[in-house]
């Protein structure tokens, strides 16, 4: 089983609606975990940390389900610059070891 | 802060040459990364370093060489360029220190075309 795994998409979907990715970890002792974002030829951005209590950012939803080793990021609303691909991110330790990145969920938003 | 800055951005090297990609990151992040991503993959770590005098080897870091002599630098080397290193690289930083020590910042990446 791969360290992290995503859906590599492509969701299209229309403006307006909702959309949710899901990414499960190998790892059970995982520490943190963290979706960025990546926009075509650009560099990869932190979207938001993902909290055990589950977190929200504007239309931006993340969850945690230790228990079964996945993550999930909601999408309200889309917009057309919602428009990228989505990686899930995971640190398979505790302390700093290097991150894991998921392939990435491609998203496109069509008007 | 200018962040993580990378040069150059494109280049196109013959196989057999050599070049460094030059990485500097002005937040007194002691750690740094170095990844590859190819067309439409993701991302693949070919090393890091935790500080100054500190590196260590990703997933991929055949054909590559590091070096960290300074908290701000770490340059990437290609000694010999074969066409499979064809790809966009990334350089990255993060700090331990508080709640957003995870958080990676990436350079804009340098694209090299081996040919």
């Amino acid at each position: 089983r791969k360290e992290v795994e995503q859906d590599p998409g492509p969701f299209n979907v229309p403006e307006g609606a909702t959309v949710a990715f899901n990414c499960t970890y190998s790892n059970s002792a995982s520490q943190s975990f963290f979706w960025y974002r990546q926009d075509c030829r650009k560099e990869p951005k932190l979207l938001m940390s993902v909290y055990s209590s589950g977190n929200e950012d504007g239309r931006f939803t993340a969850q945690l389900n230790r228990a079964s080793q996945y993550i999930s990021l909601l999408i309200r609303d889309s917009k057309l610059s919602d428009s990228a691909t989505y990686l899930c991110v995971v640190n398979p330790f505790s302390g700093n070891t290097p991150l894991v990145f998921g392939k990435g969920t491609r998203l496109s938003v069509i008007a | 802060n200018a962040g993580v800055t990378q040069t150059p951005k494109f280049r196109i090297l013959k196989i057999g040459q050599s070049m460094t990609l030059q990485c500097t990151q002005d937040m007194n992040h002691n750690y740094m990364y170095w990844y590859r991503q190819d067309p439409g993959m993701g991302l693949k770590l070919i090393y890091y370093s935790v500080g100054a005098g500190i590196t260590d080897k990703g997933e991929v870091p055949n054909g590559y060489n590091v070096s960290r002599s300074t908290t701000e630098d770490f340059p990437l080397r290609l000694e010999l360029a074969a066409p499979s290193q064809t790809s966009v690289y990334f350089c990255a930083s993060s700090s331990p220190a508080g709640h957003n020590q995870e958080t990676q910042y990436f350079g804009p990446g340098t694209r090299l075309l081996v040919l």
